[in-house]
């Protein structure tokens, strides 16, 4: 089965500068890569996908990027600001009606 | 749209009994899945229904059970309690599969 891997675990950074994290996955069916974000009590929130026929995706101060080849894609967030400050979530799926894989999560934490 | 609803938020009970969650999806979705969170294992998938039939399962003992009613509303049941089935436990709802799923707030499951 598909196994996705996630670094790093933690990660801090100054407010306003960029983070990024970064994923692997296993299984050259998947072509559905989303990223969660979780807030403390709360589920995980859909804040961004990306399919394996793009290889990048904006949206605002977040990006993802994908590279089939090597079978990693990573979370860009740039302009950090104290709200996102939580943990995110990487995940791969073959898409359809196939399960979704998670990462074990990054626990984001940004210092005013 | 009411989002994905759980009840109930917190729950606590001892070894051996039976426990069941409910989750309540978003109007019109019709693929329910449930995952089951912990500090060291992150997001763990269990199961997922679509129109009342398990269409995938995770990694998880028999004592770990769901059905899906025809309004598809979704309940989960946990029997023969042990102290490692502490943790939160996620529904994910989607229009029909796994894709684009949105989380509600989980119920806070502990063993004692």
């Amino acid at each position: 089965g598909e196994n996705v891997e996630q670094h790093p675990s933690t990660l801090s950074v100054q407010e306003g500068d960029s983070a990024v994290i970064k994923c692997t996955y296993s299984d050259s069916a998947s072509n559905y890569f989303p990223w969660y974000k979780q807030e403390l009590g709360k589920g995980p929130q859909l804040i961004i996908d990306i399919r394996s026929n793009v290889g990048e995706k904006k949206d605002q101060r977040i990006a993802v990027t994908l590279n089939k080849t090597a079978k990693h894609f990573s979370l860009h967030i740039t302009e950090t600001q104290p709200e996102d400050s939580a943990v995110y979530f990487c995940a791969a799926s073959p898409g359809g009606y196939q399960k979704v894989t998670f990462g074990i999560g990054t626990k984001l934490q940004v210092i005013p | 749209k009411a989002g994905v609803t759980q009840t109930p938020r917190y729950l606590i009970k001892t070894r051996g009994q039976q426990v069941t969650l409910s989750c309540s999806p978003i109007s019109g979705h019709r693929s329910v899945s449930w995952y089951q969170q912990t500090p060291g294992q992150g997001l763990q998938f269990l199961f997922e229904y679509f129109s009342e039939t398990q269409r995938n399962k995770g990694n998880f003992p028999g004592r770990f059970s769901g059905r899906q009613f025809s309004n598809s509303r979704s309940e989960m049941n946990v029997s023969t309690l042990e102290l490692g089935d502490s943790a939160l436990y996620l529904c994910a709802s989607s229009w029909r599969g796994q894709e684009t799923q949105y989380f509600g707030p989980g119920t806070r499951l502990l063993v004692l």
